[in-house]
């Protein structure tokens, strides 16, 4: 079965640069579209990148996304750090129609 | 303004089935490209996704638990419905639904979760 790997979690200092990874397990992670959603504690899901590199509206530009073909990887960079990025964040893609997500990374900003 | 919300019981016995059902506003069901998914999260674990359903009525399974899942849409109430059969304990999770505006892209916005326990 495709699986999305990331770390189990990264910290930075407020206002530098983190960056998280997501490896799909095989086949071609740019075969279907990369999301990356937000989750604070005791709260829900909410999405801070759609469609590989897409910001919904209302979402800063210090969040972007890409892909990297030759890692089979997706990438979530957050840059100038704030302590209200604190959360944990998940990848999702799609295999043979199937929803698929990663295991999660848990950003601490201090 | 889309909305979605899951309602259920709070608490199953093992063994039993769970029945969940995902009310939601502001779309339709019924649009081209438009599908509602379930996802769970156990405490303190990670999202997994269960099932989805699309506007032709479509369906997609997770394969590990495709056995034990059924979903099903009903358009004129604005509600999708999922079962889950042979509950354990390991079922113990917060349940979402969320929309999918198109396939296979992004899930938002997502309801607010409804924790269901399996215990005896």
């Amino acid at each position: 079965n495709f699986m999305l790997t990331q770390p189990h979690s990264v910290s930075e200092s407020p206002g530098k640069t983190v960056t998280i990874s997501c490896t799909g397990s095989s086949g071609s992670i740019a075969s279907n579209y990369v999301q990356w959603y937000q989750q604070r504690p005791g709260s829900a899901p909410t999405t801070v990148i759609y469609e590989d590199n897409q910001r919904p509206s209302g979402v800063p530009d210090r969040f972007s996304g890409s892909i990297d073909s030759s890692s089979n990887s997706a990438s979530l960079t957050i840059s100038g750090l704030k302590t209200e990025d604190e959360a944990d964040y998940y990848c999702q893609s799609y295999d043979s129609s199937n929803a698929v997500f990663g295991g999660g990374t848990q950003l601490t900003v201090l | 303004q889309i909305t979605l919300k899951e309602s259920g019981p709070t608490l199953v016995k093992p063994t039993q089935t769970l029945t969940l059902t995902c009310t939601f506003s502001g779309f339709s069901l019924s649009t081209s490209g438009v599908g509602v998914g379930w996802i769970r999260q156990p405490p303190g674990k990670a999202l997994e996704w269960l099932a989805l359903i699309y506007w032709d009525d479509d369906k997609r399974y997770s394969p590990s638990l495709k056995s034990r899942l059924t979903i099903t849409k009903d358009t004129s109430k604005n509600q999708v419905v999922l079962t889950m059969t042979n509950m354990d304990p390991v079922d113990t999770a917060t349940y979402y639904c969320a929309l999918t505006p198109t396939i296979f892209n992004w899930f938002d916005p997502w309801g607010q979760g409804t924790l269901v326990t399996v215990s005896s």
